[in-house]
């Protein structure tokens, strides 16, 4: 079984700063690695994720995470926000070895002040 | 627009009371999803199909059920409903089943919420 973890339930900042959100994991097995993001009243939409490879991976608006195995870690960071970027970020885990489901994290909000 | 569609939006009822959530895959896509996201337990997988077979179950009250039908549509019936059943579900689908180390994303429709009054 997984379980993720992410301590931060509100993170506010001010446009233009960078924001880290934390996500760490806990399985028995190999996992892929996944942070989505849901605006107000909409659905989920995959930021990016991570397979295998380079631990660093880049995903849609500017948003790009890095994978620590020793850590079981996979944060999620940009380098400077905009206003649009307010909604709430889910990290989530699913077993690489079989099956497709995902186990989220509890969310953050992610809060951008002008 | 994922291409996954779900009706109703939202939807409101009494407790005690059935109803049904219904969800189109993506064209294409043979594997849907189920997850409820609440106040109290968050995002959570229900269910799993795939070509009409229940594929994986995750959180899922007895008293809800789910099904895909042969044009790959698929519904997820819940019955006796409480309070605590308020939230939004979610249906995603994906284009196979995830089989080892064989990653298929999932699409994620806009949602239905269900208030339970």
């Amino acid at each position: 079984a997984q379980s993720v973890t992410q301590l931060d339930s509100q993170v506010p900042v001010f446009e233009e700063a960078p924001v880290e959100l934390r996500c760490n994991y806990s399985s028995s097995v190999s996992v892929y690695l996944f942070w989505y993001v849901q605006y107000p009243n909409q659905g989920l939409q995959l930021l990016l994720k991570y397979l295998s490879g380079s631990t660093l991976v880049k995903g849609i608006n500017g948003f790009e995470a890095e994978f620590n195995k020793s850590q079981t870690s996979f944060h999620l960071r940009k380098p400077s926000v905009h206003i649009s970027d307010t909604a709430e970020y889910f990290c989530a885990v699913s077993a690489s070895h079989g099956g497709n489901k995902l186990t989220f994290g509890t969310g953050t909000q992610l809060k951008v002040e002008l | 627009d994922s291409g996954v569609t779900q009706t109703p939006k939202h939807l409101i009822t009494a407790t005690g009371q059935r109803v049904t959530l219904r969800c189109s895959p993506r064209s294409g896509d043979l594997s849907v999803y189920w997850y409820q996201q609440s106040l109290d337990q968050g995002l959570q997988f229900l269910i799993q199909y795939y070509n009409g077979e229940e594929r994986a179950k995750g959180n899922i009250l007895e008293r809800f059920s789910a099904q895909q039908f042969p044009d790959l549509h698929s519904e997820l019936n819940l019955s006796s409903l409480e309070l605590g059943d308020s939230a939004l579900y979610f249906c995603a689908s994906s284009v196979n089943p995830g089989t080892r180390s064989v990653y298929n994303e999932q699409f994620f429709g806009p949602g239905t919420r269900l208030t339970v009054l």
